[in-house]
């Protein structure tokens, strides 16, 4: 039963510094995708993929890459933090088609840059 | 761009109580979802709507897709303390395979 699984949980980078969060789904999911949650803004999406090999950006792209090289990963590569970056992180997948709707979350990565 | 306007932000309320929030939006989905947050925690969905004018309950929940496609409520009967938390709000546009729009949440406090 692992589902969405992130990591790390919590990190701490100094600005100018470059890390990768890790994503992985076990549930054959097409769709993957990076969200970002800030106080008061909900969750915003930064980069989603509907399968191996294409992705594609959200709302709220820059500083941030994605590849999707297999199914089950979606690593979130931060190039060069920066303080605007803190925030908490979540990976998401779902199925494909009007059926799948229901997206499923990871428990979320605490970033602080400083 | 599209947007969600989720009301009301916060609720304090009593331990018993009944709970209604809702979004509401400029544009037209074609399905909405609400979900719950639990601190230190990611999303879980509670209940999904797929066609206008649908009531769906999961236990003490019940949400609504308006008939007009471009609102949702949810209501919580009998409120307890676990029951804390923040509640989003989703909506799926009817077209581009992802594009899944969230309002700012409403954060709920029980006090028991």
């Amino acid at each position: 039963n692992a589902g969405v699984t992130q990591t790390p949980k919590f990190q701490v980078l100094k600005t100018g510094q470059s890390m990768t969060l890790q994503c992985a789904q076990d549930m054959n999911h097409e769709y993957m995708s990076w969200y970002r949650q800030d106080p008061g803004m909900g969750l915003r999406l930064i980069h989603y993929s509907v399968g191996a090999g294409i992705t594609d950006q959200g709302e709220v792209p820059n500083g941030y890459n994605v590849s999707r090289s297999t199914t089950e990963d979606f690593p979130l590569r931060l190039l060069s933090a920066a303080p605007s970056q803190t925030s908490v992180y979540f990976c998401a997948s779902r199925k494909s088609g009007s059926s799948g709707n229901t997206i499923y979350f990871g428990e979320g990565s605490w970033l602080t840059v400083v | 761009g599209q947007q969600l306007n989720q009301s009301p932000q916060s609720m304090f309320i009593q331990e018993g109580e009944d709970v209604s929030m809702n979004c509401t939006s400029s544009s037209i989905f074609n399905t909405w979802l609400w979900y719950k947050q639990d601190p230190g925690e990611g999303p879980v969905l509670l209940i999904a709507l797929y066609k206008a004018g649908e009531l769906t309950s999961n236990g003490r929940l019940t949400a609504q897709f308006g008939i007009t496609r471009k609102d949702s409520f949810l209501n919580i009967s009998a409120s307890i303390p676990s029951d804390v938390g923040i509640y989003f709000c989703a909506g799926q546009l009817s077209t581009g395979g992802f594009k899944t729009i969230f309002g700012a949440g409403t954060r709920l406090f029980v006090k028991a």
